[in-house]
């Protein structure tokens, strides 16, 4: 059975600083693997998509990076800003089946 | 072009009643997946729709049910609610299946009274 993991569940960093956030699968058999980011009492915003064929995404100040062997996903986040302030979340694909299977979410919180 | 759109956004019920929530994708999107989000659970998938059939189905008791339009709208149905119901139910949207990129929509909050 597919779990995804986040770690840490908090982190708070003061403005300007490059970060790093974890997301580990136990099952190598993924399709894809997504990351979102959630602000308050709203929907879920797609940030990057890396498939499974894939090594890394980037998108402006972010990008990720995927090692399957591993089972880990990083997103790194540079120079960050007040507003980068979310929770972030990772989602697999299994191989089988094409539903999301999601961590917890880490919650980050950037102090101006 | 316009998002996932999905309505309402708030709805109050109580135990008991049943409801209806409504989920647009964007424009061209052809898969449609439901997911249900609670403080204690997190995100899990309820079940997916393509071309108008449930091709996936998570793990949720046969009170939750969905179905598709011709359109690619859908809609999910919860009967019989309960108060742990009480969740934000998202809807996302995909180009051909649900392994691709999946954009969401705002969600519905449902509370159960």
């Amino acid at each position: 059975k597919q779990e995804v993991t986040q770690i840490p569940a908090a982190l708070s960093v003061p403005e300007g600083e490059n970060l790093v956030l974890n997301c580990s699968f136990t099952d190598s058999a993924i399709y894809n693997l997504q990351w979102f980011r959630q602000d308050p009492g709203k929907g879920l915003t797609s940030l990057l998509l890396i498939q499974s064929s894939q090594r890394e995404q980037t998108s402006g100040r972010l990008n990720a990076s995927l090692d399957k062997s591993s089972g880990r996903s990083t997103l790194y986040i540079a120079a960050s800003q007040p507003g980068d302030s979310a929770t972030y979340l990772c989602a697999v694909t299994r191989g089988s089946n094409y539903q999301l299977i999601w961590g917890a979410g880490t919650k980050l919180i950037i102090k101006p | 072009k316009a998002g996932v759109t999905q309505t309402p956004r708030y709805l109050i019920k109580t135990r008991g009643q049943q409801v209806t929530l409504s989920c647009s994708p964007i424009s061209g999107h052809r898969s449609v997946s439901w997911y249900q989000q609670t403080p204690g659970q997190g995100l899990q998938f309820l079940f997916e729709y393509f071309s108008e059939t449930q091709r996936n189905k998570g793990n949720f008791p046969g009170r939750f049910s969905g179905r598709q339009f011709s359109n690619s709208r859908s809609e999910m149905n919860v009967s019989t609610l309960e108060l742990g119901d009480s969740a934000l139910y998202l809807c996302a949207s995909s180009l051909e299946t649900s392994g691709l990129e999946q954009f969401f929509g705002p969600g519905t909050r449902l509370t159960v009274l």
